[in-house]
């Protein structure tokens, strides 16, 4: 069966300092990957997706990015974090009709 | 640009009480999921509808996808203190892109 693996789970990080979070995927090959961030008690903001290695799409324009060096593989990454930047950010895989499965999420907190 | 809106936001109520929450989509949705985000968790798939008028249950939770297929609703009956979390509609448009809802967040007191 498919699992999806982020860490670290939970992150303290000072203003300005760099980011990089990482995203795993077991079980299947090819599969659409994003990222999200839930601001605290907020709903779901789409980041970024991708479709395959190398290929990343942005859905706002912000001090973030994401690549995709493996097929199972998605990093979401910042040079200098924001305090705007805290937020439980999630990885998520597409199944074959569209759902979502989600990885446990990072929780980021930017001092 | 496309919206999915929840209401309510939040609500709270007695153990074995029912529950509603309805999603409405600004556009014509080719399905609809629902997920479920315990407090401290990720968010959980659900359930998908596909047809106009669809309902589909289970266990205590009944799902409806709306024959204009541009809203949906999720009913718990008599809730318990499980089904605490909040709970998100996600609907599906023409361009095969997921658009969240903004979420019910329901609280059960026991």
């Amino acid at each position: 069966s498919q699992t999806i693996h982020q860490w670290p789970a939970t992150l303290v990080q000072p203003v300005g300092s760099p980011l990089s979070l990482e995203c795993t995927v077991e079980g299947t090959s090819n599969p659409n990957l994003y990222w999200y961030r839930q601001a605290a008690g907020r709903g779901l903001q789409l980041l970024f997706y991708s479709v395959g290695i190398g290929q990343i799409s942005s859905e706002v324009p912000q001090n973030l990015s994401a690549s995709r060096p493996q097929d199972r593989q998605f990093i979401l990454s910042s040079k200098k974090l924001l305090l705007s930047d805290s937020g439980f950010y999630l990885c998520a895989w597409t199944g074959t009709t569209y759902e979502q499965y989600f990885g446990p999420g990072t929780r980021l907190t930017v001092t | 640009g496309q919206q999915v809106m929840q209401i309510p936001q939040y609500q709270h109520v007695q153990e074995g009480e029912d529950f509603t929450t309805y999603c409405n989509s600004s556009t014509t949705l080719s399905n609809i999921q629902w997920y479920k985000q315990r407090p401290g968790g990720h968010p959980v798939f659900l359930i998908q509808l596909v047809k106009s008028g669809e309902v589909k249950k289970q266990k205590r939770l009944t799902f409806q996808f709306g024959e204009a297929k541009k809203n949906s609703s999720l009913h718990i009956t008599a809730t318990q203190t499980t089904d605490v979390g909040t709970y998100f509609c996600a609907g599906l448009n023409n361009t095969d892109k997921l658009i969240f809802g903004t979420g019910t967040r329901l609280q059960v007191f026991p």
